[in-house]
């Protein structure tokens, strides 16, 4: 099994929709978590943390549940800029010290 | 944007060559991290280190080796480089180790003929 494992999309979705993203990771003692951005052919980008109460970043929410480990990204009103690769990111503990695992990906497509 | 930067950003070379990627920073951060990326794997980290002359394995080290003797350079080396190494490779600089995420350099395409 994956430690962190995501929808495995392609999302294709029209301009000004609503698209929601999962991930599931299997690390109970994960203390940190992110949303990242990858554009192609681009190095991934920090969109957002994610926080235990939930967050918000404009048209960008962010959800934990810890208890089913699980986390989610949701993004209103999809605008074209929006097109990339959402990788769901998670601190486990590793060696001398905690690493970023990263999911594989989900891609979105957000069409005119 | 973080001061990070890899080089060369393209490489093509032959199989069983010595290959050598740098990655440098100018945030004096402590923790360095070399990925690489592949399609239908992500993003998997080959080794890190967490301070000068400190590193370690990561997921997918076999046929990698890297050394840092200043806070600022850390360099990966393909020993003798096979077709299986074609990939993109992408240094990463944190402050701490994990919990801010990471900054990621730009990447270097490596090909393997």
């Amino acid at each position: 099994r994956k430690e962190v494992e995501q929808d495995p999309g392609p999302f294709n979705v029209p301009e000004g929709a609503t698209v929601a993203f999962n991930c599931t990771y299997s690390n109970s003692a994960s203390q940190s978590f992110f949303w990242y951005r990858q554009d192609c052919r681009k190095e991934p980008k920090l969109l957002m943390s994610v926080y235990s109460s939930g967050n918000e970043d404009g048209r960008f929410t962010a959800q934990l549940n810890r208890a089913s480990q699980y986390i989610s990204l949701l993004i209103r009103d999809s605008k074209l800029s929006d097109s990339a690769t959402y990788l769901c990111v998670v601190n486990i503990p590793s060696g001398s010290a905690r690493q970023l695992t990263f999911g594989s990906g989900t891609q979105l497509t957000v069409l005119p | 944007d973080a001061g990070i930067t890899q080089s060369p950003r393209h490489k093509v070379t032959e199989t069983g060559t010595p290959v050598t990627l740098r990655c440098h920073q100018t945030e004096n951060h402590r923790y360095m991290y070399w990925y690489r990326q592949d399609p239908g794997h992500g993003l998997r980290l080959i080794h890190y280190s967490y301070g000068v002359k400190d590193t370690d394995k990561g997921e997918v080290s076999d046929g990698y080796s890297v050394s840092r003797s200043k806070t600022e350079d850390f360099l990966l080396t393909l020993e003798s480089a096979t077709s299986s190494q074609t990939s993109v490779y992408f240094c990463a600089i944190s402050e701490l180790t994990g919990s801010y995420g990471y900054t990621f350099g730009s990447g270097t395409r490596l090909t393997v003929v």
